[in-house]
């Protein structure tokens, strides 16, 4: 089945520097990937939608400049928080789809999620 | 905007009894995809389940069934025999048909809590 890989699974870093998370498909081209936050005992919300070879869409309320997404390949999706905050701890979600023509289309598959601190 | 309602933040039940969660939505498009995930401590997004709203048949997998009723706009989880492993936060999950346009809309989510 399609797998979906992400990277670091838990990072603590300081205040004002960045963090770059990665999301890789392992066994299939993902043209759309998409980043989902979580915060303690809530729901996922999206927060952009990450199109290779073309810019992010963001939904409304999230920072471009702080969440810059890089969708530079068809397997391959980055977030890097930029000079993060206390506030930007949270839990980091990462999801693709298999094309329409494979067998696992129309199901997203989830990253396993990076737990980002900042002290 | 579709929206996605879990009025139950929190259910409980015994070991091998069964368990429905609640689920409703609202949206204009006449199709579209539904989903269960499940969420055990690990945060991992499990999928349990899903249905095609284009099809009148209720989805099952093993244990796992789904009642959907399209006009009432609900999609209740009904989960037979529940074991040990069933406890985790489950999420309903809304997505559009639209290719390129597969993000997913999650109700807050039902807390499972398994009694032995």
């Amino acid at each position: 089945g399609a797998v979906v890989s992400q990277h670091p699974s838990w990072v603590i870093c300081k205040s004002g520097t960045s963090v770059k998370i990665e999301c890789r498909s392992l066994d299939f081209q993902a043209t759309t990937m998409f980043w989902y936050r979580q915060f303690p005992k809530q729901s996922l919300m999206l927060m952009a939608t990450s199109n290779e070879g073309s810019k992010a869409t963001y939904e409304q309320g999230v920072e471009k400049d702080k969440f810059l997404i890089n969708h530079a390949s068809l397997t391959l999706s980055t977030l890097t928080v930029t000079s993060a905050h206390p506030e930007d701890s949270s839990f980091y979600i990462c999801s693709a789809s298999p094309p329409p023509t494979s067998s696992g289309a129309n199901v997203l598959t989830f990253g396993a999620g990076s737990r980002l601190t900042v002290l | 905007a579709q929206t996605v309602t879990q009025s139950q933040p929190e259910m409980s039940v015994q070991e091998a009894e069964t368990v429905t969660l609640s689920c409703t939505y609202d949206t204009s498009e006449s199709d579209y995809y539904l989903f269960w995930y499940k969420q055990p401590p690990s945060r991992q997004m499990i999928l349990v389940i899903r249905q095609e709203a284009y099809k009148q048949q209720n989805a099952t997998e093993n244990r796992f069934s789904v009642n959907f009723q399209k006009a009432a706009k609900s999609f209740s989880l009904k989960i037979s025999d529940s074991q040990l492993g069933d406890a985790a936060m489950y999420f309903c999950a809304y997505r559009s048909p639209i290719f390129g346009n597969e993000k997913l809309t999650f109700g807050t989510g039902t807390r499972l809590t398994i009694i032995p």
